[in-house]
């Protein structure tokens, strides 16, 4: 167990929905980014905040937003869900170290 | 794509043998990472070889770094079952104030029993 932890596990959803993966970091980190891993696209970061300020970004649609809040916990919302968004979906966090703690991830499904 | 390269893509072993995967990046480093990942589930840390080291050990594990021809190999030495997973190496790309990874392709261990 890394101590991040990802909710929902599995989200079955329809094209053109929008959707919210929470992500809890390991106590005490400050960053938390967020990959998402598809069989075409393998594994891509998508976006970063540390202690609650966007740090960078990566191949993240316009139609995906994240935010940390106080609390260093995050959201990556995704909206007008198309077919290829399906995937697994990524948090991970760091303390200030190089090493990088996965949660389980989310299971993205549009149909 | 920035993304790394992994090989080979698939490998089947016995049990008791060893593994070894190689990997090929694009960018200037501070430092590349192994990670693990069982199906389908979270990935796991499994080394860290910083960019001024050539080559580093943990319990069965060897990794060695050549910056200069930007690769890496990863070997798991005796194997089990239980090393059965998907490997990717990850890169920490020089400069930035930020440790975003890039991973490579993976490459898929089957540890036969």
């Amino acid at each position: 167990d890394s101590g991040v932890t990802q909710t929902p596990k599995h989200l079955i959803t329809a094209t053109g929905q929008r959707v919210t993966l929470r992500c809890s970091p390991r106590s005490g980190d400050l960053s938390v980014y967020w990959y998402q891993q598809s069989l075409d696209q393998g594994l891509q970061f998508l976006i970063q905040y540390y202690n609650g300020e966007e740090r960078a970004k990566g191949n993240i649609l316009e139609r995906f937003s994240a935010q940390q809040f106080p609390d260093l916990h995050s959201e990556l919302n995704l909206s007008s869900l198309e077919l290829g968004d399906s995937a697994l979906y990524f948090c991970a966090s760091s303390g200030g170290g190089n090493e990088q703690f996965f949660g389980p991830g989310t299971r993205l499904t549009v149909l | 794509s920035q993304q790394g390269e992994e090989d080979p893509q698939a490998l089947s072993i016995q049990e008791g043998e060893n593994a070894t995967m190689n990997c090929s990046y694009k960018t200037s480093i501070n430092n590349l990472q192994w990670y693990r990942q069982n199906s389908g589930r979270g990935l796991v840390h499994l080394i860290l070889i910083r960019s001024n080291e050539r080559e580093k050990h943990s319990g069965r594990l060897r990794v060695t770094l050549d910056t200069s021809k930007k690769s890496s190999s990863l070997l798991i030495t005796a194997s089990r079952a239980a090393d059965t997973a998907s490997y990717f190496c990850a890169t920490d790309a020089l400069g930035g104030a930020t440790n975003k990874l890039i991973f490579g392709t993976g490459t898929l261990l089957a540890v036969q029993p």
